[in-house]
């Protein structure tokens, strides 16, 4: 069984940019969510989507978005970089909507000069 | 809004020592408790769940919590650690009828030899 994979593995962008980080399900997994984890702190809740569809979103501004697509697999854009968005992202797939677990893929490291 | 609070930032034990980390949540209505831990470079990894039932629940590589509703707490602990439990353990919430994981900010544990 596949586990979550994610791509990049490290990413260097500059203030202004665009990004886009892509993250693949585990198998049979409808469901991702995305955290932003800065240094020294813990990951927080960015987004999650569910059958294509975003199905809560944490405190971050409408510069960061995410699609979901038919087979599950899942991109987070961030537009107009900020040298506040360095950090990791971790995407993170569960069986279901609602399932208690999530597994947790190894993550983007995005660093904006 | 739920928070949640790892007293410890960083850890220090010899190996084979005791070790408890602490974690506080900020809320016991309807809330699923979780440890993860991360190593150098990689993702979460689920340790353990607290989800209903028994408030002492056992984990993975010898871990155990115990959720106790009036203090708010879910503290980890290991009886014997390993030079191999050298990690970052966060502590994470979700609240029922919420689709997010709210981490707290981590702590750093050290095993020396």
């Amino acid at each position: 069984e596949t586990g979550v994979t994610q791509s990049p593995t490290h990413l260097i962008k500059t203030r202004g940019q665009q990004v886009t980080l892509r993250c693949s399900s585990q198998s049979g997994h409808n469901t991702v969510s995305w955290y932003q984890q800065a240094l020294g702190q813990g990951p927080q809740f960015i987004f999650q989507y569910y059958r294509e569809e975003e199905n809560g979103r944490g405190n971050f501004p409408p510069r960061f978005s995410g699609l979901q697509f038919p087979n599950y697999s899942s991109e987070l854009n961030v537009n107009a970089l900020e040298l506040d968005d360095s950090a990791l992202y971790l995407c993170a797939s569960s069986l279901v909507q609602g399932s208690w677990e999530q597994f947790f893929g190894p993550g983007t490291r995005l660093t904006v000069l | 809004a739920q928070s949640v609070t790892q007293l410890d930032s960083q850890v220090p034990v010899f190996e084979e020592a005791p070790v408890e980390l602490r974690c506080n949540y900020s809320s016991s209505v309807s809330v699923y408790l979780f440890w993860y831990v991360q190593y150098p470079n990689q993702g979460l990894q689920l340790l353990l769940k607290y989800l209903s039932g028994s408030t002492l629940v056992k984990g993975i590589n010898g871990f155990e919590a115990e959720f106790n509703k009036s203090q708010t707490s879910f503290h980890l602990r290991k009886p014997s650690v390993h030079i191999s439990d050298t990690a970052e353990y966060f502590c994470a919430v979700r609240q029922g009828g919420s689709e997010k994981l709210v981490f707290g900010k981590g702590t750093k544990l050290t095993v020396n030899p």
